[in-house]
């Protein structure tokens, strides 16, 4: 079975700090996609990365890093001077290929950056 | 505006009631889906549509009838629902089948059954 485990259920930080978000998922396939999303209050989900099983290169986008270690089936996503508008709750999320319309989420962290 | 508009944003509804759900996109997607976000449980996936057929139905209950008339439009038809039923509804859409594609969500409709 397949499944998507973030521990932290809330996180708060001070402006300008890091802070770092944990995924660990669970799966036997060798082929799969992660994914990270942002629900901000208005409560779309907005997309922020797809990874795929075979890459494993970290991502730096702006401010937003990523961590995908196989080694330790972890998908971590680090956030460099946090802003205020970067509260919301993160969700990770697997999809296997081969039953590539399902995404199985991870119960989301709440992240909230405090002026 | 993500190019995905579900409507009514909230919903207050008896267990008696009929209701529907409706989501819009206009980003020329073929494939639309209806999540469930209910309070502390990871978000779940009801329903799947490719080209107006249904492709997954994932063991949701008959209170809940899903319609995609077009590809552009897809309801969620309400029906003696249950208390446990409320919860946030979100609609999403993709190029085609598949989370490879992408899937864009809209902002969902918060239904509370009383």
């Amino acid at each position: 079975a397949q499944k998507v485990t973030q521990a932290q259920t809330e996180i708060s930080v001070v402006e300008k700090e890091d802070v770092t978000l944990d995924c660990v998922y669970e799966t036997r396939d060798t082929t799969y996609y992660l994914f990270w999303y942002k629900q901000p209050p208005s409560g779309e989900l907005v997309f922020l990365i797809r990874r795929n099983s075979f890459d494993e290169q970290n991502e730096i986008s702006g401010r937003y890093s990523w961590n995908f270690q196989k080694s330790t089936s972890s998908f971590n996503f680090t956030i460099t001077a946090s802003q205020v508008v970067d509260s919301a709750v993160y969700f990770c999320a697997l999809s296997l290929m081969d039953s590539s319309y399902k995404l199985i989420f991870g119960s989301g962290t709440r992240l909230l950056v405090r002026p | 505006e993500t190019g995905v508009t579900q409507t009514p944003r909230h919903l207050v509804m008896g267990m008696t009631n009929k209701k529907s759900l409706k989501c819009e996109q206009h980003l020329g997607h073929n494939a639309m889906y209806w999540y469930k976000q209910s309070a502390k449980k990871p978000l779940e996936l009801m329903f799947v549509y490719s080209l107006e057929e249904r492709v997954e139905n994932n063991s949701v209950p008959s209170r809940f009838s899903p319609e995609c008339p077009n590809s552009s439009h897809l309801f969620l038809h309400l029906h003696t629902l249950q208390p446990e039923d409320s919860a946030l509804y979100l609609c999403a859409s993709s190029q085609d089948v598949g989370v490879y594609y992408g899937y864009t969500f809209g902002s969902g409709t918060r239904l509370t059954v009383v």
